[in-house]
């Protein structure tokens, strides 16, 4: 069956370096979305790509948050500096196309600031 | 801001035990509810998507049902098993310009002690 790929699945770094996600959707899903989880609360939307564009990017804190889907296909959220209030679940997630389609999600990267 | 609770923020049943949760969302502005599953250490796992008011859904021991009008969805689960716990979370899809973005509640944590 085929999965959202999501690396690394944990990384520890400290505030003030910069840190990359990597996400793979599944193979032909045009809509590409990137959540964060901070502890006991539900994901949170940061950006949303319909192939190569942005859709959604409303939630991104773009002072140090960047995200990139060049080829409408894998996609790489980027944090510089990171900070202390960072620390969350990255969650990756696509779905065939916009609207009540299910969003498959990737088992996320776990970041820690220190 | 859309609000989206979920209640109870955690569960602890016996194993065969019968139990449910809420999630309340926005009645206005309705395109679709969302469950998700979600285990420690993997993928969020999609359980159900909802877009009509009166909707039931069932997957196995599990099953949902949908009121739009007064804006609330339950989760069932019938006959508990250690294996169903995990985080079950719901997610709103308000559509129009916000079309394909989920909205998500907290989470209920349920623990099925055998």
């Amino acid at each position: 069956e085929a999965e959202v790929a999501q690396s690394p699945r944990y990384k520890i770094t400290e505030k003030s370096q910069a840190v990359a996600f990597w996400c793979d959707p599944i193979s032909g899903h045009a809509t590409l979305y990137w959540y964060r989880q901070i502890l006991g609360q539900g994901p949170e939307l940061l950006v949303q790509f319909q192939d190569e564009s942005v859709v959604d990017d409303s939630q991104l804190p773009k002072d140090r948050f960047s995200a990139e889907r060049l080829k409408g296909v894998d996609s790489t959220l980027k944090i510089q500096p990171a900070e202390l209030g960072d620390s969350a679940m990255y969650l990756c997630a696509s779905s065939l196309e916009l609207g009540t389609d299910t969003q498959y999600f990737g088992p996320g990267t776990r970041l820690t600031v220190l | 801001i859309l609000n989206v609770e979920q209640s109870p923020q955690s569960l602890h049943v016996q194993e065969g035990d019968s139990t449910n949760f809420t999630c309340s969302f926005p009645s206005s502005n309705f395109y679709a509810l969302h469950w998700y599953r979600w285990e420690t250490a993997k993928s969020p796992e999609a359980l159900f998507v909802m877009t009509l008011n009166g909707d039931e859904k069932k997957k196995g021991r599990i099953s949902a049902t949908l009121n739009t009008k007064e804006g609330y969805s339950y989760l069932y689960i019938k006959g508990s098993q250690p294996e169903d716990s995990a985080t079950y979370l719901c997610a709103f899809n308000a559509g129009g310009t916000s079309y394909g973005k989920l909205t998500f509640g907290q989470g209920t944590i349920l623990t099925v002690h055998p």
